[in-house]
């Protein structure tokens, strides 16, 4: 399973674009990138996958680069309740799928 | 409706006894999973069921045992409780095949 390593926090203010950016090396062909948030007292929730290029949901988005070895998690406009920890992993989603986590990226939204 | 509920979302106990979390999902989904945060917030797997089989059972001290009467519930049952284990505990649930993973609310739990 590949390694992955993110920013440890990172500050915004309401109404800006936030990027938080994934490094993966070592990442495999026919590994998936995926993107998780969590909130206080919450379990990490869902927010988007991708393979390649670029993959757009109503949330955000995501930018893969051709070489796959990093990834950019794309937040439009966050406001205060996108405060949260965000996770980058990487794998392959067929199978059992057993997720690494790392230790994440602490965004921190200001008024 | 809930996707994943456990119970209970708060457990305090003392070292030595033996308690339970339960773990429900009414999405259909056939594997199901066990996750523990601690202080420092490194989330990591515990257990991967599918279809009430056990899957993947990472190195955790077999204090733990998870059961799956059926495929919709997984309860994990902890033995001699140690103050280590006190941490955040999440099921999950996904598809088979399907690394989007729903998580529950999660237990915290407290060994004094």
């Amino acid at each position: 399973l590949a390694k992955t390593t993110q920013p440890i926090s990172m500050d915004s203010y309401e109404g800006q674009e936030v990027n938080i950016t994934c490094s993966h090396n070592n990442i495999a062909t026919n590994d998936y990138i995926t993107w998780y948030q969590q909130f206080p007292s919450q379990g990490p929730r869902f927010i988007i996958q991708g393979y390649k290029t670029k993959v757009t949901n109503e949330v955000a988005s995501l930018f893969i680069p051709a070489d796959r070895k990093s990834s950019t998690l794309s937040l439009p406009r966050v406001s205060l309740s996108d405060t949260a920890v965000y996770y980058c992993l990487v794998g392959f989603p067929g199978g059992y799928n057993k997720l690494i986590f790392g230790a994440g990226t602490r965004l921190a939204v200001h008024p | 409706d809930t996707a994943v509920s456990q119970t209970p979302k708060y457990l305090v106990t003392q070292m030595g006894n033996d308690k339970s979390i339960k773990c429900e999902q009414n999405l259909g989904h056939d594997t199901m999973y066990w996750y523990k945060q601690d202080s420092k917030k490194f989330l990591k797997i515990m257990f991967s069921y599918n279809n009430k089989e056990l899957i993947i059972n990472e190195t955790v001290p077999n204090r733990f045992s998870p059961k799956s009467p059926d495929k919709a519930h997984l309860n994990l049952h902890i033995n001699s409780l140690e103050l280590g284990d006190s941490a955040v505990y999440f099921c999950a649930s996904s598809q088979e095949g399907s690394s989007k993973q729903y998580f529950g609310p999660g237990t915290r739990l407290t060994v004094l």
